[in-house]
């Protein structure tokens, strides 16, 4: 069976301070697409990071890093000096079937940052 | 260049109506995917469409049905409307739909089902 859980379903926390966000996975697949969204008030999903299975490289941008470890099957996101922009649901997802795009979503974690 | 478009933006039906969703792909895009959002399921795929043809399908009674038109727009019809349909309906494109490339979504229509 293929699951993502995000056990947090609400953070707070003040400007500039830092934030993980978790993502667990499961799948049997040994390849596989997991996803980062970023949902704001507006409804969209933002696209954030895409990484595949064979790469264990952490990846920085700007203010943002993911540290993907295989070996706990999680892929969780931080947030550096957070800012009030920042504030909306990021959803972690899972594309495991070869030859689609469906995802298969976490249940959200939302963040508000606070002035 | 444009994102995905779709329409209408609100929608309120009555149960037992029927009601179709439009989704316009960013230009180049051949891959449409469905998703519905509720507050008690979260994101949850409906369907999938390439070239055309369905790819794939979510866990969604017959009254869910949707199509590709040839030049990638995608439509989603629900008929006999319940009131467990009020969601937020996301349409995502891509370019080849492998999942080897982003889904990028439009802003979703809100459906209400009163």
């Amino acid at each position: 069976a293929q699951k993502v859980t995000q056990a947090q379903t609400e953070i707070s926390v003040v400007e500039k301070e830092d934030v993980t966000l978790d993502c667990v996975y499961e799948t049997r697949d040994t390849t596989y697409y997991l996803f980062w969204y970023k949902q704001p008030p507006s409804g969209e999903l933002v696209f954030l990071i895409r990484r595949n299975s064979f790469d264990e490289q952490n990846e920085i941008s700007g203010r943002y890093s993911w540290n993907f470890q295989k070996s706990t099957s999680s892929f969780n996101f931080t947030i550096t000096a957070s800012q009030v922009v920042d504030s909306a649901v990021y959803f972690c997802a899972l594309s495991a079937t070869f030859n689609t795009d469906k995802l298969i979503f976490g249940t959200g974690t939302r963040l508000q940052v606070f002035p | 260049k444009a994102g995905v478009t779709q329409t209408p933006r609100y929608l309120i039906k009555t149960r037992g109506q029927q009601v179709t969703l439009s989704c316009s792909p960013i230009s180049g895009h051949r891959s449409v995917s469905w998703y519905q959002q509720t507050p008690g399921q979260g994101l949850q795929f409906l369907f999938e469409y390439f070239s055309e043809t369905q790819r794939n399908k979510g866990n969604f009674p017959g009254r869910f049905s949707g199509r590709q038109f040839s030049n990638s727009r995608s439509e989603m019809n629900v008929s006999t409307l319940e009131l467990g349909d009020s969601a937020l309906y996301l349409c995502a494109s891509s370019l080849v739909g492998r999942g080897t490339t982003e889904a990028f979504f439009g802003q979703g229509t809100r459906l209400t089902v009163v």
